[in-house]
């Protein structure tokens, strides 16, 4: 199995400042069709995950462009270049190169 | 507008065997590439893969749970079914059916989930 592992688990940010967090694979996502299988998700309180990240770096479809994903390899990270008060809830890694696996969240809530 | 809709029992006793329906619209299961997942939360926990199924009836199993769990559709009624066996307490959680488009890895549209919970 695939273990995603996220830092931080929690994140408090001043509203208009940047935010980081970090996922690491324990194995590479680099599929052999020249895609990495990694995606962000942000699960809002009380709702579904929406999908933020596509292949490390692409945004989805209505996703900020303060969003922004970056990485390769084993290693990615997701920034919020100016977070923002709808920005927080739990965020997740997750890899779909072998089935699929999430990473274990980090929480972002507003100072 | 594809949109899907986890239903099932809200509790289940232990040992009980569960079965849940997503109901989706907006795509069918019988167009080649496409998928619907299975993805679980406990409360205030993380989520976890359970079970996937392609359009054309291929399967995936979480490793963990594989033993436990069948995944079935039903193409006529837009339909995904997951069962899994011998519940227990610790399989309370919220369970989420998704849409995986082609080509993709990930899943793009969620239900809006359901809570179960196992208790005697």
């Amino acid at each position: 199995d695939i273990v995603m592992t996220q830092t931080p688990l929690s994140l408090s940010v001043t509203p208009g400042q940047p935010a980081s967090i970090s996922c690491k694979s324990s194995q590479s996502l680099l599929h052999s069709d020249g895609k990495t299988y990694l995606y962000w998700y942000l699960q809002k309180p009380g709702q579904s995950p929406q999908l933020l990240i596509y292949e490390v770096s692409s945004r989805f479809s209505g996703v900020p462009d303060r969003f922004s994903g970056s990485g390769s390899g084993t290693d990615f990270t997701l920034k919020i270049s100016r977070v923002e008060t709808e920005d927080v809830g739990v965020y997740y890694c997750m890899q779909g190169i072998h089935m699929w696996t999430f990473g274990q969240g980090t929480k972002v809530e507003i100072k | 507008q594809i949109t899907l809709k986890e239903s099932g029992p809200t509790l289940v006793k232990p040992t009980q065997t569960l079965t849940l329906t997503c109901t989706f619209s907006g795509f069918s299961l019988s167009t080649s590439g496409l998928g619907v997942g299975w993805i679980r939360q406990p409360p205030g926990k993380a989520l976890e893969w359970l079970a996937f199924i392609y359009w054309n009836d291929d399967k995936r199993y979480s490793p963990s749970l594989k033993s436990r769990l069948t995944i079935t559709k039903d193409i006529s009624k837009n339909q995904v079914v997951l069962t899994m066996t011998d519940m227990d307490p610790v399989d309370t959680a919220t369970y989420y059916c998704a849409h995986r488009p082609l080509p993709a890895g990930y899943f793009d549209y969620w239900g809006q989930g359901t809570l179960l919970t196992v208790s005697s």
